[in-house]
């Protein structure tokens, strides 16, 4: 499969526990993107990487998230001391900005966290 | 004021029938316009760009109008394959091609 890989798909976890996220990027991708989708809503940007840089913020991400793309391939969501509200779906996209231009915007499958 | 707004719907519709969805977009810097299509609990995938012009894509067509900063979705001859959500989804101009997207309007077409 080449498309945008996320681990895992679900995962429920206690509030106030430490949750990690995994994105595989497609391949040639150098930009990754972090989105939060809630029910009923669109989904809401988040973070994205240029390569190893993150180089975008939302003020949605507070100081319990933190995202890493340490070698400019995958990259981690993590949230610490989590709480009911942090239940979403979290979407990882990437794409392959050259120039002026950005390619192939592809959104993985996706990891559903539900904080109980 | 939300940046991208839709209305949620949901449009129930019968087969074979035309439907049609609008958004507005607040800021004036977009610079480029899509529709993707969600099925329930899986991710978003693009369906169309949207282009000044006006496109279409098969029983699918799209427009745009920039001076009222509103977009439209319209679907002919429509399918039971076509029940999803269509959200709108709207991209600044230099904003590192970060997508704003919208509610979404929830179709259900029926027999």
């Amino acid at each position: 499969d080449t498309g945008v890989s996320q681990d895992p798909r679900h995962k429920i976890t206690k509030r106030g526990q430490n949750v990690t996220f995994r994105c595989d990027p497609i391949s040639e991708h150098n930009r990754l993107y972090w989105y939060r989708q809630t029910l009923g809503q669109g989904p809401e940007f988040l973070t994205y990487f240029q390569n190893e840089a993150q180089l975008e913020k939302s003020r949605l991400l507070s100081d319990r998230f933190s995202a890493e793309r340490p070698k400019g391939s995958f990259s981690t969501l993590e949230i610490q001391r989590t709480e009911q509200g942090d239940s979403a779906m979290y979407l990882c996209a990437s794409s392959l900005a050259r120039g002026r231009g950005n390619y192939g915007y592809t959104f993985g499958s996706g990891t559903r966290l539900t904080v109980v | 004021r939300k940046e991208v707004e839709q209305d949620p719907g949901p449009f129930n519709v019968p087969e074979g029938a035309t439907v049609a969805f609008n958004c507005t977009y607040s800021n004036s810097a977009s610079q480029s316009f899509f529709w993707y299509r969600q099925d329930c609990r899986k991710e978003p995938k693009l369906l169309m760009s949207v282009y000044s012009s006006g496109n279409e894509d098969g029983r699918f067509t799209a427009q745009l109008n920039r001076a009222s900063q509103y977009i439209s979705l319209l679907i002919r001859d429509s399918k039971l394959s076509d029940s999803a959500t269509y959200l709108c989804v709207v991209n600044e101009r230099g904003g590192g091609n970060k997508l704003t997207f919208g509610t979404g309007t929830q179709l259900k077409v029926e027999l």
